[in-house]
């Protein structure tokens, strides 16, 4: 199972605010995901991050939200302008060496007041 | 897009008992069908997955099973103990070269009594 970390583990924003969220894969990975999980609710998919650019996004990725790998290792999420609805965990995933599996970082909890 | 019903929404199970929990796609493009488990405050984990080219797949106390034609794939889970107490997703996708968008079910909490 491939290692990815978070940071940080929690981000306690007020609204209007900007966040940057972090995920780091240890391995070396292709695609890259972003999915968002509102406390209670199922896992929802965000973007997915090819080759330095957005391969598929989702309606609730709307123009507050943007996606880079700055560095090359890092890959990051930013809201520019938090809502109070956009209080969720936030979740890094990349895949498995088999091209099915898809793993997942331990989340950042975005909390906006 | 894909859609992924889940049911039931809560669950609770005498330890030892056998939990089931079903789910249904409506996309017959998915071919790939993981479950994760989530506990409280923790990342979803794969647990099992089942490809299309099977019906059935089993790990200890874990199975899965698949009908395409109904697109129906369900979770069972035998002899169940306290630590199997948490939230499961289903999910399913169409991997293509490395790619995929994972769809999840609504999730199922699942309480095992001592």
């Amino acid at each position: 199972e491939p290692e990815v970390t978070q940071t940080p583990s929690h981000q306690v924003t007020q609204m209007g605010q900007e966040v940057i969220l972090r995920c780091v894969p240890i391995s070396n990975h292709l695609y890259f995901y972003w999915y968002r999980q509102i406390l209670g609710q199922k896992v929802e998919f965000l973007v997915s991050f090819y080759n330095n650019e957005i391969s598929e996004k989702s309606e609730i990725f709307d123009d507050q939200f943007s996606v880079e790998r700055p560095d090359g290792s890092n890959f990051t999420l930013k809201i520019r302008s938090t809502k109070l609805e956009d209080s969720a965990m936030y979740f890094c995933a990349v895949g498995g060496a088999s091209g099915y599996e898809q793993y997942f970082g331990p989340g950042t909890r975005l909390t906006v007041t | 897009g894909e859609n992924v019903e889940q049911h039931p929404s809560t669950l609770s199970v005498q330890e030892g008992d056998s939990a089931v929990i079903k789910c249904t796609y409506s996309d017959s493009a998915s071919n790939y069908f993981p479950w994760y488990k989530q506990e409280l405050g923790k990342r979803p984990q794969l647990i099992i997955d089942i490809r299309s080219n099977v019906g059935e797949k089993k790990d200890q106390r874990i199975a899965v099973t698949l009908n395409k034609t109904a697109k129906h794939f369900s979770l069972h889970i035998t002899e169940t103990q306290p630590e199997d107490s948490a939230v499961y997703f289903c999910a399913a996708s169409n991997p293509q070269g490395g790619y995929q968008k994972v769809t999840f079910g609504t999730g199922t909490k699942l309480q095992v009594i001592p």
